[in-house]
């Protein structure tokens, strides 16, 4: 089956960096990929959805300047986070589809801890 | 908008036992999917099931089987010969033909089998 990865699974960062998380689609071409973020015992909320070559499509809410979205390649989308705040502290989720499919991929997600 | 309705945030049953999650949906379109993901202690999102809208017959895979009421936009999930395994976060979600490939999760019921 289609494998995506996301790296870091956990980083700790101090309030005021930056800090990137990276997902991978490893065996296949992800025209499409999503970002979550998930809070404890909560749904995931969906943040953007890049597609490849573009720019990224924001949800209501979400601030683009400070989760910067980049998907540069058919496998590799990054999410940073700029200027981090301890607010900014949660589990981020990325996945991974191809164009028009209804089959998303999701990767293991990223724990972000900002102290 | 669409919207997505489990309105169980917690369920229980015994080991061996069948248990039945809850979910509502509300979509105008016609052209939809429906899906069951499960989010065991790891976090890690897997797929549990999947239905198309178009599809009269109910999905079923192994233990895990559906009843889909299209016309009550209700889509439960039955888990038979419940096992320790199955203690997770359950997720119902919908995928949109024309919500440009996003998923829309309920709020999630979080499961446990006594043992």
């Amino acid at each position: 089956g289609a494998v995506v990865s996301q790296h870091p699974s956990w980083v700790i960062c101090k309030s005021g960096t930056s800090v990137k998380i990276e997902c991978r689609s490893l065996d296949f071409q992800a025209t499409t990929m999503f970002w979550y973020r998930q809070f404890p015992k909560q749904s995931l909320m969906l943040m953007a959805t890049s597609n490849e070559g573009s720019k990224a499509t924001y949800e209501q809410g979400v601030e683009k300047d400070k989760f910067l979205i980049n998907h540069a390649s058919l496998t590799l989308s990054t999410l940073t986070v700029t200027s981090a705040h301890p607010e900014d502290s949660s589990f981020y989720i990325c996945s991974a589809s191809t164009r028009q499919s209804y089959e998303q991929y999701f990767g293991p997600g990223t724990r972000l801890t900002v102290t | 908008a669409q919207t997505v309705t489990q309105s169980q945030p917690e369920m229980s049953v015994q080991e061996a036992e069948t248990v039945t999650l809850s979910c509502t949906y509300d979509t105008s379109e016609s052209d939809y999917y429906l899906f069951w993901y499960k989010q065991p202690p790891s976090r890690q999102m897997i797929l549990v099931i999947r239905q198309e809208a178009y599809k009269q017959q109910n999905a079923t895979e192994n233990r895990f089987s559906v009843n889909f009421q299209k016309a009550a936009k209700s889509f439960s999930l039955k888990i038979s010969d419940s096992q320790l395994g199955d203690a997770a976060m359950y997720f119902c979600a919908t995928w949109i033909y024309n919500q440009g490939g996003k998923l829309i999760f309920g709020q999630g019921t979080e499961l446990s089998v006594k043992p």
